[in-house]
This record gives C-alpha cells, structure tokens and sequence, in this order.
C-alpha cells in the first residue's frame, strides 16, 4: 500500500531558477494538502485542494508561490523565481476526506542558494 | 489568533523510562486532536487520535489523555525505546466541521540507550 510520493527528495538550486516539486497523494484520498517546515516557523499550511480544486490558498507566501491539481493523482508546487528564504522542507499530505488524519510525504528539502 | 503549543522543546529519557509529552491548546471548540511522530528525513506520522467527547484513548505503549477543563493534552509512551527518538506533534481540528488541523511547534523526544 504506497503512501504519499513526493519527488525530488532534494533540490538544489540558485537564486532565480524555477522549482518544481510533485506529489502523487494515496489513492482514493480527496483531500491534498502542502505545508512548508522550518526551523523558525514550523510546519505552515500553504494550500489545499479537495477533489483537485484549490480550496484555500491563503498560506501561499506570494504569488511566486503556485500550486496545481490537474487529476486526482498528481499535483505541483511551483516557485519562480525562487529565493534563498524559500529553503525549507515542503511536505505533501492528503486525507480521504476532511476532518480525518492526514497521510503525509517524506518531504523535499529544497536549498536555494 | 489561536494556536496549539507545547510546554517542553525537547525531553530527554533513559531506554525503559515512561515519557509524557504535553501540549496546551488554546480554542475550546477543538473537537479533535492527534498526535504525529516526525522522524529525522521524514514526514509526519499518525501515532493516535482522540476527540472530545473522550479523556483517555490507548494505543500500544501510547496513551493520550485530553483535559478540556484546562485545554491538555498529553501524550504518554511507555517503556520508551531508542526507535522512538523523534519529534512530536500535537495538531488539533478546531470544531465546526474544520477540515484544517493547527499543528503545533513539536517536541523532540531525545532516548538513551
């Protein structure tokens, strides 16, 4: 039974590059949700989806921040241009419905230099 | 605005020793709390679950007891093992069918063998 997939698990890039991270959530899970970690902030809520439409996306930093959902199997997160602030550890995680635990990725660690 | 915290950043413990993790949550329409274990490089994972309408649930070698009286939280593990050295969080659902869990800041849970 696959749990959530995030890819890359790492990224490294400079300043100014566009980032890519993917998720593919647990089959049958309604909800999608990605959160950014830090030391500073801890875990922050950026968006969530529910039957791959955007819910709330009040948590997304700026809009050099974008998230999609283009089928109930797969979504993005996209930074462009990218920052050095913007290292941390994004986390994909769904649910199979609201209101219930929620099934969480291995992260990718993302360092903009 | 609320938020959930926790007492202790980290909590240190001999292998075989009872730990107990707290957490005080502020908005006293919370109806739903879960604690999620967070190993180095990895995402957040469902350790147990309680609601409101209950003070004490048991897992295995886990126990969470909420006291809404005073808005606790706690998180016990016994005969705590090296394999459980992790981070800790608490989350809460803040009532009225709230789909979105506020987590909060964690508590590292340091075992010596």
């Amino acid at each position: 039974d696959a749990g959530v997939i995030q890819s890359p698990r790492h990224e490294v890039t400079e300043m100014g590059q566009e980032v890519t991270l993917r998720c593919k959530p647990i089959s049958g899970h309604d909800y999608l949700f990605w959160y950014r970690q830090t030391m500073m902030r801890g875990l922050e809520l950026l968006i969530y989806f529910n039957n791959n439409v955007p819910i709330d996306d009040s948590g997304m930093p700026e809009d050099r921040f974008s998230a999609k959902m283009p089928n109930a199997s797969f979504s993005t997160l996209k930074i462009q241009p990218s920052e050095p602030r913007d290292s941390a550890v994004y986390f994909c995680a769904s649910s199979w419905r609201g209101g219930q635990p929620q099934h969480f990725g291995d992260g990718t660690r993302l360092s903009i230099l | 605005g609320e938020s959930v915290g926790l007492h202790l950043p980290t909590l240190s413990v001999q292998e075989g020793d009872n730990s107990i993790i707290n957490c005080a949550y502020s908005n006293s329409a919370s109806d739903y709390f879960i604690w999620y274990k967070q190993e180095s490089g990895k995402g957040p994972q469902f350790i147990i679950d309680i609601r409101s309408n209950m003070d004490k649930r048991q897992g295995q070698r886990v126990t969470v007891l909420l006291n809404k009286t005073v808005k606790h939280l706690s998180l016990q593990i016994a005969a705590t093992q090296p394999g459980d050295s992790a981070v800790y969080f608490c989350a809460e659902f803040g009532g009225g069918g709230s789909y979105i869990p506020t987590f909060g800041r964690g508590t590292s849970l340091i075992v010596h063998p």
